[in-house]
């Protein structure tokens, strides 16, 4: 099973700077990395594929880096609505499954 | 619009057995392949399963497998999971998901999830 690991588990930032997540398989997945967001009480929400694909409606702010083990979710210009809880997820590997990381939690500096 | 809802949460005992519903609807149902993820309350995402766009192919995490059974009926466009032999590790806010693709890729479509609770 591939194991996914985000750093760091917070990450506190003030509103208008720069963020960046981290996230490592312990094998090559490729490019085969999605990214969500989650805020309190709702679901996730699918931010970036294709380890740097934004997904529809995504805001140019968010992009996503990396291949094979190591990636990254940069946020360019923190706005209020961005902290939240950040997970990766790798769909690579056989039998076809997903692992997600244990997340990142972005607050506010 | 594109939407997913669940049902059949609630409280049960450990050992026993609950199945869940999941309704598509906005979207060809038939065309996507379609995931269960876990939560506990206050924790991180835990995948379940996925089945395949037209059924043929079905995949389990380690900890619900040949405890859990994923399957969709696509005249319904309805997704299901029965779970068998429920433990009180299974507490948790189920979420149907639709894969982007017919597959195993990512997930772009989530419910707002129904809570399973195992409790004596």
């Amino acid at each position: 099973e591939i194991v996914m690991t985000q750093s760091p588990a917070t990450l506190s930032v003030s509103p208008g700077e720069r963020a960046t997540l981290s996230c490592r398989a312990s094998q090559s997945v490729n490019n085969n990395l999605a990214w969500y967001q989650q805020k309190p009480g709702q679901a996730p929400r699918l931010l970036i594929y294709g380890a740097s694909t934004r997904a529809t409606g995504i805001p140019a702010r968010f992009s996503g880096s990396g291949s094979g083990t190591e990636f990254t979710l940069t946020i360019s210009s923190l706005q209020s609505e961005d902290f939240a809880v950040y997970y990766c997820q790798q769909y690579n590997n056989w039998p076809p499954g997903v692992t997600f990381g244990q997340g990142t939690k972005l607050e506010i500096k | 619009q594109v939407q997913l809802v669940e049902s059949g949460g609630g409280v049960v005992q450990p050992g026993r057995s609950l199945r869940l519903s999941c309704a598509a609807s906005g979207f060809t149902f038939s065309s996507y392949g379609m995931h269960w993820v876990r939560q506990v309350p206050g924790k991180g995402l835990e995948w379940v399963a996925v089945i395949w766009y037209d059924g043929s192919n079905k995949y389990y995490g380690d900890s619900v497998k040949g405890r859990f059974t994923i399957s969709r009926d696509n005249s319904k466009n309805t997704l299901y999971l029965q779970m068998n032999s429920l433990r009180t590790e299974d507490t948790a806010v189920y979420y149907c998901a639709r894969d982007r693709g017919q597959r195993t890729t990512e997930i772009d479509i989530w419910g707002q999830g129904t809570l399973v609770t195992v409790s004596s």
